[in-house]
């Protein structure tokens, strides 16, 4: 049975990158029709769409966080990663890995893995 | 930017039928889903593609869409029903999400 499940540090600095990583077992990231995506969730707060990414490298990401996001793939280790710059506390926030299945317009995500809360502090 | 409109609360009595809709523009050019979240856990999909239940999902649980509105509904709610509801679509090559919708039952 596919899983996801995120990695990183928990604590992360303003101005600094936050780094998380989120490994796929159980099957390949490499399966078509499958993008990888990011999401995030401030504490009592909702849902935000952070980006996602295509086995082939191929990304999408929230126009809002483009200038400080990197998310690529390492199909090798079965993970794909985030990087956002330039931290500061309003980026405090549970991170969720998802799979996000590829149907045009009917897109959504059907397997999430349980979340890494990421804490922006000095 | 494209915006998806939920209700902050929706209540409900045991046995009733919940209906949460989410309002956003030309739906019927594309998709809704939804998910639910309970306190501390990951959020799960419960409809795709306005109608479709994955598997495990039990059948109260029903989509619809029409003109600028898809809806959720929970026919005979019941207690483990009370959770957090987000409806999401697909447009101009983003994720969009919905504020979300408290759902008690009482």
């Amino acid at each position: 049975q596919l899983q996801l499940q995120e990695s990183g540090p928990g604590l992360v600095k303003p101005s600094e990158t936050l780094s998380l990583t989120c490994t796929v077992s159980g099957g390949s990231i490499s399966s078509s029709t499958y993008y990888w995506g990011w999401i995030r969730q401030p504490p009592g707060k909702g849902l935000e769409w952070i980006g996602d990414i295509y086995h082939s490298g191929n990304t999408y990401y929230n126009p809002s966080l483009k200038s400080r996001l990197t998310i690529s793939v390492d199909t090798s280790r079965n993970q794909f990663s985030l990087k956002l710059t330039s931290v500061t506390a309003a980026d405090t926030a549970v991170y969720y890995c998802a799979r996000r299945s590829d149907r045009g317009s009917g897109s959504y995500f059907d397997l999430w893995g349980r979340g890494a809360l990421v804490t922006v502090s000095s | 930017s494209y915006d998806l409109t939920q209700p902050p609360s929706v209540s409900v009595s045991p046995g009733q039928t919940a209906s949460i809709p989410c309002s956003g523009d030309k739906f019927g050019y594309r998709y809704a889903c939804w998910y639910q979240q309970k306190p501390g856990q990951s959020p799960v999909l419960v409809i795709y593609q306005d109608t479709k239940r994955p598997s495990g999902i039990p059948e109260r649980f029903s989509g619809s869409s029409s003109g600028n509105t898809a809806t959720l509904t929970i026919s005979g709610t019941q207690a483990m029903d009370e959770a957090d509801y987000y409806c999401q679509a697909w447009d101009s090559n983003t994720v969009v999400f919905g504020g979300g919708t408290k759902l008690t039952v009482l």
